[in-house]
């Protein structure tokens, strides 16, 4: 079946370390977002790529990094300047007619 | 700047009463017009989605939506609702369909909770 694959479930940082969450899609589409979910709220973009080797900054961009080399895959690095990763992350992916974004399952990032 | 507005926070029904879920929107273009679900520690499941013709759409899960433009609301519906339903529900609102993705601004959802 197609979908989104976000790996791992559940990460932990240390403080001063970069870590990777992962996002894989096979539905084809040329779309992929990050999204940030806090406790009690919606849902805020990090960064988007509308196809490949091209992305743009989303709402809270700052301390996060991405990088869009294969269709398929948009990883996105939770860096040490990003002071308060804790939170529920989201990937999603939408097609080029512009349909709606479909969900991975999310990573749940904690600081050690 | 386009916004999405879903004034209850919380909301307990009993099972098997009526629901209704408020969404206004702010966008300046025919919009178009998503309610998605979560459940505990997973991702967003897409419920209906809403561009043009008629106005009153049916989802899965024996959701509906209306939506009303003189009102700039999407509320959600469901006649009978089940143990199942309890969850957050997210309305979103974006551009036309086209080929430059789907960029969608999220509501800060309702959680929704069900009496036996």
């Amino acid at each position: 079946d197609g979908g989104i694959t976000q790996s791992p479930k559940y990460l932990f940082r240390k403080e001063g370390q970069n870590v990777t969450l992962s996002c894989e899609q096979n539905l084809n589409h040329d779309a992929m977002y990050w999204y940030r979910q806090d406790p009690g709220q919606g849902l805020r973009l990090i960064y988007y790529s509308q196809i490949v080797n091209d992305f743009q900054k989303g709402d809270i961009a700052e301390g996060y990094s991405v990088s869009r080399e294969k269709k398929e895959s948009f990883p996105l690095t939770v860096t040490s300047a990003q002071k308060n990763p804790t939170a529920f992350y989201l990937c999603a992916s939408s097609g080029q007619s512009g349909g709606p974004q479909h969900f991975g399952d999310g990573t749940r990032l904690s600081i050690l | 700047a386009q916004s999405v507005t879903q004034p209850d926070i919380h909301i307990t029904v009993s099972e098997g009463a009526s629901l209704e879920l408020r969404c206004n929107y702010s966008y300046g273009a025919t919009p178009y017009l998503f309610w998605y679900v979560q459940s505990p520690g997973q991702g967003l499941q897409l419920l209906l989605k809403y561009f043009s013709g008629d106005t009153l759409v049916q989802g899965i899960k024996g959701f509906e939506a209306e939506f009303k433009r003189s009102q700039s609301s999407f509320n959600l519906r469901k006649p009978s609702v089940h143990w199942s339903d309890a969850a957050e529900y997210f309305c979103a609102v974006g551009p036309p369909p086209s080929n430059a993705g789907n960029m969608l601004t999220f509501g800060g959802g309702t959680r929704l909770m069900v009496k036996p």
